[in-house]
């Protein structure tokens, strides 16, 4: 059965602090890996991931795929207040297109 | 405007009613999909459509219709609501071409169900 399991469940930090989110997932046809953040209202594109090793970056958020171990992983250095979002991953099937979401990691950043 | 609209934002409906949420989009996608989240559990698919001609149940259609009646919308239907179907829905389009695998949102629905 397709899963995608993401830790930890809920994070709070300090701003300044560096955070490493999980995203573990068992899948068919694997194609692509996608990250999201989601505030209070849809979510947001921030990643797309089909590469192993490749690191994607964008400001102080970055993100890389590992193929082989079936995990990829979302840092955030320097986190900020508003970096207090869930932040969920979702893998890509080839076969069939579905985009299977985890449970989200919800973030909290405090001043 | 937004390239993905939902309709009702919020609705309040009673147990056994039929409530419909309509989705319509301008990104010419022809993937579409409805889901809805739940605290803790993230975002469920529970229908998904490639085309016109081609509906797909995801992982939890129970309770749930929908109708694509043309490329640039698709709807949800509960026939007979119940309380544990108040969640916020989200539709969503893909096209898995040049731009690759990525989702685009509307801003979400929500549903309560008394």
């Amino acid at each position: 059965e397709d899963k995608v399991v993401q830790s930890p469940l809920s994070l709070v930090v300090h701003e300044g602090d560096t955070v490493t989110l999980n995203c573990s997932y068992e899948v068919t046809n694997f194609r692509s890996l996608l990250w999201y953040k989601q505030e209070k209202k849809a979510p947001t594109f921030l990643f797309m991931l089909t590469s192993s090793g490749i690191e994607k970056k964008s400001g102080r958020l970055s993100s890389i795929l590992d193929k082989k171990e079936l995990f990829s992983i979302l840092n955030i250095t320097a986190t900020q207040t508003g970096d207090s979002a869930i932040y969920l991953c979702a893998p890509y099937y080839n076969q069939g297109g579905k985009l299977i979401f985890g449970q989200g990691t919800e973030l909290s950043v405090k001043p | 405007d937004a390239d993905v609209t939902q309709t009702p934002r919020n609705r309040i409906t009673k147990t056994g009613k039929r409530i419909m949420l309509e989705c319509s989009q301008t990104k010419g996608h022809d993937r579409m999909y409805w889901y809805r989240q739940d605290p803790g559990l993230g975002l469920r698919l529970i229908y998904y459509s490639f085309d016109v001609k081609d509906i797909n149940k995801g992982e939890i259609s129970d309770g749930y219709s929908v109708s694509r009646q043309a490329q640039a919308k698709f709807s949800l239907s509960l026939e007979s609501a119940i309380p544990n179907q108040t969640a916020l829905y989200f539709c969503a389009t893909s096209d898995p071409g040049l731009s690759g695998n990525t989702i685009y949102f509307g801003e979400g629905s929500w549903l309560t169900v008394v």
